[in-house]
């Protein structure tokens, strides 16, 4: 299955900047995702990130708060804009293989924003 | 829409003490029921797919089973390093993106 390097692990933040995390695959993949995940809650999907053509937002989640880039078959960024205390999650990266069903996720992203 | 509810939210075991944890789900169209095993501070691991009614899977001490309404992660005598947040997900219908309970909390006790 595909490993995934995501970076940076943690990150503390002043409110209204914005960060970008980077995940990285060792392999080309079709499709890959990026959840937040509240403390102590489950996984939520932010969005797809499609190769070639913007990102398939879900419900509550928006492009510009949220814009998301997939320059090719191994990369995606998600940024976090403008930046506010209720942005302090962690952020999750998933891909799924072009063959088979795996999904494998990266390793996450702590943010706090003070 | 997609649902999926996992119980118990929490389970402490004494080690050896074998127990399972449930997933019920509601798709339309199940393309594959996932588990996932997530310790603090990292993404989840994959454990297990599953894609029809009867199937099974076993690695070490965990065996998940999938009916047409629910799947069971079971732990047969479980050791302290069995304690995580147990995930099941589910992927269905032309959706690609998987869809998750809140999961179970499990500690083992030694």
């Amino acid at each position: 299955s595909a490993v995934i390097s995501q970076k940076p692990s943690r990150d503390i933040c002043q409110r209204g900047t914005s960060l970008t995390i980077q995940c990285q695959v060792d392999s080309q993949v079709t499709m890959m995702f990026w959840y937040r995940q509240q403390p102590g809650q489950s996984l939520t999907l932010i969005a797809t990130a499609n190769q070639g053509s913007e990102a398939t937002y879900e419900s509550g989640f928006v492009i510009d708060k949220f814009p998301i880039s997939r320059p090719n078959l191994t990369f995606s960024t998600l940024t976090v804009s403008n930046m506010s205390p209720e942005d302090s999650s962690i952020y999750l990266c998933s891909a799924r293989a072009s063959s088979g069903d795996g999904y494998t996720f990266g390793s996450g992203t702590r943010l706090t924003v003070v | 829409e997609d649902q999926v509810t996992q119980s118990p939210e929490a389970l402490r075991l004494q080690e050896g003490e074998s127990s399972s944890l449930n997933c019920s789900y509601t798709v339309s169209g199940l393309r594959g029921l996932f588990w996932y095993r997530q310790d603090p501070g990292k993404g989840p691991e994959f454990l297990f797919t599953l894609y029809s009614a009867g199937e099974e899977k076993e690695k070490e001490r965990l065996k998940a089973t999938l009916t047409k309404k629910e799947s069971f992660l079971h732990i047969t005598a479980p050791k302290p390093e069995d304690s995580a947040t147990y995930l099941c997900a589910v992927a269905s219908g032309s959706a690609r993106q998987l869809t998750f309970g809140s999961g179970t909390q499990l500690t083992v006790l030694p």
